[in-house]
């Protein structure tokens, strides 16, 4: 089955900074790669997703770039705020599937 | 705004009873999911549902049972709750085949069992 791997697991950056999370997947079948954002006391909420049609993909201050070859996907946020502090989910499916194996999540805080 | 609500946000239960987790969407979903989040593993899928009265096993499903008999209610069942089965509980929906694939999650329910 899919195994997914998440690095790193906490990441500190001064507001402002970019932020790099990094995700390998073990599943070539595997074509549909979202991200998920939890706040304190919440849910995971989406945040932005990418398909393996496409190679990289930009929504305001966060992108996500995906290496189908290498399979690895990457989100990036850049201009860092102290809102952005929460723990981040990578994961990875099948677009016409129902099931997502998630990674184990990295714990962001963004010091003002 | 689609909305699913989980029926306790804090619960203690004791070793061996029976535990109910419920949750509920309304937005017409036709996918349902249960995982547990532990520190360090992430989010595991225990069971989902994709249509009234079906279901799936997920990654983790030993020790849990689901049901669902309405397509808004979702329901996770600890048998015989262990100390091992203290976590946090998420239940999610999304449409089904043809629709988004983004997944609504709940506000989580933290399970302790002493």
């Amino acid at each position: 089955g899919e195994n997914v791997e998440q690095h790193p697991s906490t990441l500190s950056v001064q507001e402002g900074d970019s932020a790099v999370i990094k995700c390998t997947y073990s599943d070539s079948a595997s074509n549909y790669f979202p991200w998920y954002k939890q706040e304190l006391g919440k849910g995971p909420q989406l945040i932005i997703d990418i398909r393996s049609n496409v190679g990289e993909k930009k929504d305001q201050r966060i992108a996500v770039t995906l290496n189908k070859t290498a399979k690895h996907f990457s989100l990036h946020i850049t201009e860092t705020q102290p809102e952005d502090s929460a723990v981040y989910f990578c994961a990875a499916g099948m677009e016409y599937g129902n099931k997502l194996v998630f990674g184990a999540g990295t714990i962001l805080r963004v010091k003002s | 705004d689609v909305k699913v609500t989980q029926s306790s946000r804090y619960l203690v239960k004791r070793t061996g009873e029976k535990v109910f987790l419920e949750c509920v969407q309304d937005m017409d979903h036709e996918n349902m999911f249960w995982y547990r989040q532990d520190p360090g593993l992430g989010l595991r899928l225990i069971y989902f549902s994709y249509d009234v009265k079906m279901k799936e096993k997920g990654d983790i499903p030993e020790g849990y049972s689901v049901s669902r008999e309405k397509k808004e209610r979702f329901s996770l069942i600890l048998e015989s709750a262990s100390t091992n089965q203290t976590s946090m509980y998420l239940c999610a929906s999304s449409f089904g085949q043809g629709g988004s694939y983004e997944q609504y999650f709940g506000p989580g329910t933290r399970l302790t069992v002493t």
